[in-house]
């Protein structure tokens, strides 16, 4: 079964709005990272939070992590055309080597 | 240039053939992984090896072998192709197993149809 679950599935804003994604998990982990994937490409690494972290900022990307819920959120602001792209949450279970990944968020921003 | 190459980027054979992926990174990285992307995004893991040693086989069938000559390469060979093989397998690496846990860097993709 997937580790992490990200909702909504799609999300359609207007350029400049912000966009709110979420993701849930099962297991107690040790970081939970966040990724875009821009259509027919791979992954790229944005941005990663760790188990006794809340909250972090990396340009206008902020991500807060709730161990208590198992949930992260990824909030991207002022959005722009160019962060049309599928994000996906991916953790590492507290005792395993591999990263396990959502369903993602497939976001659109139209300009 | 490119940290983590994958080749061919798109591969069409029909059911029954036995096929290859080639994966490269320059990175210096010890660690290596083949994802499997179905036709809903979900990103599934099949392996990991580190330094060439196999450390992970997510009960992939045993159609899919994995290969690593040397701890920058990463192959996969598919034997008996099917239908449901049909998807995007990406490579990934990470500067080890437990640097793994601070993200991966991915290729770009081979998307795999099978006719």
């Amino acid at each position: 079964s997937q580790q992490g679950e990200e909702d909504p599935q799609a999300l359609s804003i207007q350029e400049g709005e912000n966009a709110t994604m979420n993701c849930s998990y099962k297991t107690s982990i040790n970081n939970l990272q966040w990724y875009r994937q821009n259509s027919g490409r791979g992954l790229v690494h944005l941005i990663l939070i760790r188990s006794n972290e809340r909250e972090k900022h990396s340009g206008r990307l902020r991500v807060t992590l709730d161990t208590s819920k198992k949930s992260s959120s990824l909030l991207i602001t002022a959005s722009r055309a160019a962060d049309t792209a599928s994000y996906f949450c991916a953790t590492d279970k507290d005792s395993s080597y591999k990263l396990i990944f959502g369903s993602g968020t497939r976001l659109l921003v139209r300009p | 240039d490119t940290a983590v190459s994958q080749t061919p980027k798109y591969l069409v054979t029909q059911m029954g053939n036995d096929k290859s992926i080639k994966c490269e990174q320059n990175l210096g990285h010890d660690t290596m992984y083949w994802y499997k992307q179905d036709s809903k995004k979900f990103l599934k893991i099949m392996f990991s090896y580190n330094n060439k040693e196999l450390i992970i086989n997510e009960t992939v069938p045993n159609r899919f072998s994995p290969k690593s000559p040397d701890k920058a390469h990463l192959n996969l060979h598919i034997n008996s192709l099917e239908l449901g093989d049909s998807a995007v397998y990406f490579c990934a690496s990470s500067h080890s197993l437990l640097q793994g846990r601070n993200g991966y860097t991915f290729g770009s993709g081979t998307r795999l149809t099978v006719v």
